[in-house]
């Protein structure tokens, strides 16, 4: 079965710094990977997805990832964050055992931007 | 082009009371996700379903939960007999398509509270 594990599940962090957010996942098949945002109390807004091609994906907000296959991760990074960025943070890989599209989620990562 | 809405935003039920929940997707959307969030969890998804059709319930509990998307009108997620247990944010997501590589759009969810 496929499992997402985000492996950290707090991130605190200085404003400007860099930040990377880890997303480890297992799967025997070819896999489609996603990362979403979701501000509090709020539904999940999608920042960027991986399907296929250039391993280096770019996102909105100035986040961007990169799908190693070797190394089963799909990491999150943004060079610079702002207060803004504070939120929770879940991985996700599309399931492909079944009809549609179903995701499974990471635990989250809590992103804590301090001034 | 509105997203995906649902309502209530917030609902209280006492046990033994029944819950619906109600999604309406983005303009053009003819696939339904239905996913809960317990706290300090992850989304787990629980059902999929196109107009008329449920295509996999394969994480919806096995008694009380049902869910429906009619060929008119909201897509609805209704608990029976609710207990303590259900209190949980349960997130209504919506796509143009049915394949794994499609975005889903993310409603703000209903947040649950049973006292």
């Amino acid at each position: 079965a496929q499992s997402v594990t985000q492996l950290d599940s707090q991130v605190p962090v200085f404003e400007e710094a860099p930040v990377e957010l880890r997303c480890n996942y297992s799967s025997s098949v070819s896999v489609y990977l996603f990362w979403y945002v979701q501000y509090p109390n709020q539904g999940l807004q999608l920042l960027l997805k991986y399907l296929s091609g250039s391993t280096l994906v770019k996102g909105i907000n100035g986040f961007e990832a990169e799908f190693n296959k070797s190394q089963t991760s799909f990491h999150l990074r943004k060079p610079s964050v702002h207060i803004s960025d504070t939120a929770e943070y879940f991985c996700a890989v599309s399931d492909h055992s079944n009809q549609g599209g179903k995701l499974i989620f990471g635990q989250g990562t809590e992103l804590s931007v301090k001034p | 082009n509105a997203g995906v809405m649902q309502n209530p935003r917030h609902l209280v039920r006492r046990r033994g009371q029944e819950a619906r929940l109600r999604c309406s997707p983005m303009k053009g959307h003819s696939h339904v996700y239905w996913y809960r969030q317990l706290p300090e969890e992850g989304l787990k998804f629980m059902v999929y379903l196109q107009k008329e059709n449920i295509i996999d319930e394969s994480g919806m509990p096995k008694e009380r939960f049902s869910a429906e998307f009619p060929k008119e009108g909201p897509s609805i997620l209704r608990i029976q007999q609710v207990v303590r247990g259900d209190s949980a944010a349960y997130f209504c997501a919506s796509s143009i398509g049915a394949g794994r590589q499609e975005t889903q759009y993310f409603g703000p969810g209903t947040r649950l509270l049973v006292l």
